[in-house]
């Protein structure tokens, strides 16, 4: 079955500390990877994305998601960790090779000041 | 401004009252997408729409209608809520489909069915 993990529900970093947020991954074919924030009473903003070429993907805020094909991962990492990046951050794949995602059940993340 | 608008924000509403959120997006996008939010469930697609005139069923429809007349538009209607429909509501829309490109969300809709 096609799926997509992310295996912390909360993930607590102290400001200035570099933060992961991790995610995993099970689809059939080539995964296109999304990642995206949810703050506080908002819909959800989209981050960043990985379909081809550098594993290494930049993306909003000075996010950045390194694809990991051998580990099916696709983990958000930032250097430096802001109280304002505290917020709900969500995982998605496309299924196979049809235009759907599949969505993680989404990551807490509380930066300490 | 780019932008998904949903309306209302809040709405709390009656068993069986039939109710209709709106969503309106300025970008000329192609495709169109309701998702309900839940705690411990994440977001689940319940319609989506690729074009005027073209709507299909997400993950959870039962319960749920759509329809898509005008590209820009695309209303959920509620035609007789129930308590298990309280829930946080977000429209989504993209420029082709949801794989390809990043959606733009709304700032969604908390329903309350009483």
């Amino acid at each position: 079955a096609q799926s997509v993990a992310q295996p912390e529900d909360q993930v607590n970093v102290a400001e200035g500390n570099p933060l992961t947020v991790k995610c995993t991954y099970s689809v059939s074919g080539n995964p296109y990877l999304f990642w995206y924030v949810q703050y506080p009473n908002r819909g959800l903003q989209f981050l960043l994305k990985y379909i081809t070429g550098d594993n290494l993907v930049k993306g909003s805020y000075g996010f950045e998601a390194e694809f990991n094909k051998s580990q099916t991962s696709f983990h958000l990492k930032k250097p430096s960790a802001l109280v304002s990046d505290s917020a709900l951050y969500f995982c998605a794949v496309r299924a196979g090779n049809t235009r759907k995602l599949i969505w993680g059940l989404g990551t807490s993340l509380a930066v300490n000041p | 401004e780019a932008q998904v608008t949903q309306n209302p924000r809040y709405l709390i509403t009656v068993t069986g009252k039939k109710l209709t959120v709106t969503c309106s997006q300025n970008m000329n996008h192609e495709y169109m997408s309701w998702y309900r939010q839940d705690p411990g469930l994440g977001l689940r697609q319940i319609y989506y729409s690729m074009n005027v005139e073209v709507t299909d069923k997400g993950d959870v429809p039962e319960g749920y209608k759509v329809s898509r007349k005008e590209k820009r538009n695309f209303p959920l209607i509620l035609e007789s809520p129930s308590p298990n429909q309280t829930s946080l509501y977000f429209c989504a829309s993209s420029f082709r489909d949801e794989t390809s490109y990043g959606y733009t969300f709304g700032s969604g809709t908390r329903l309350t069915v009483v």
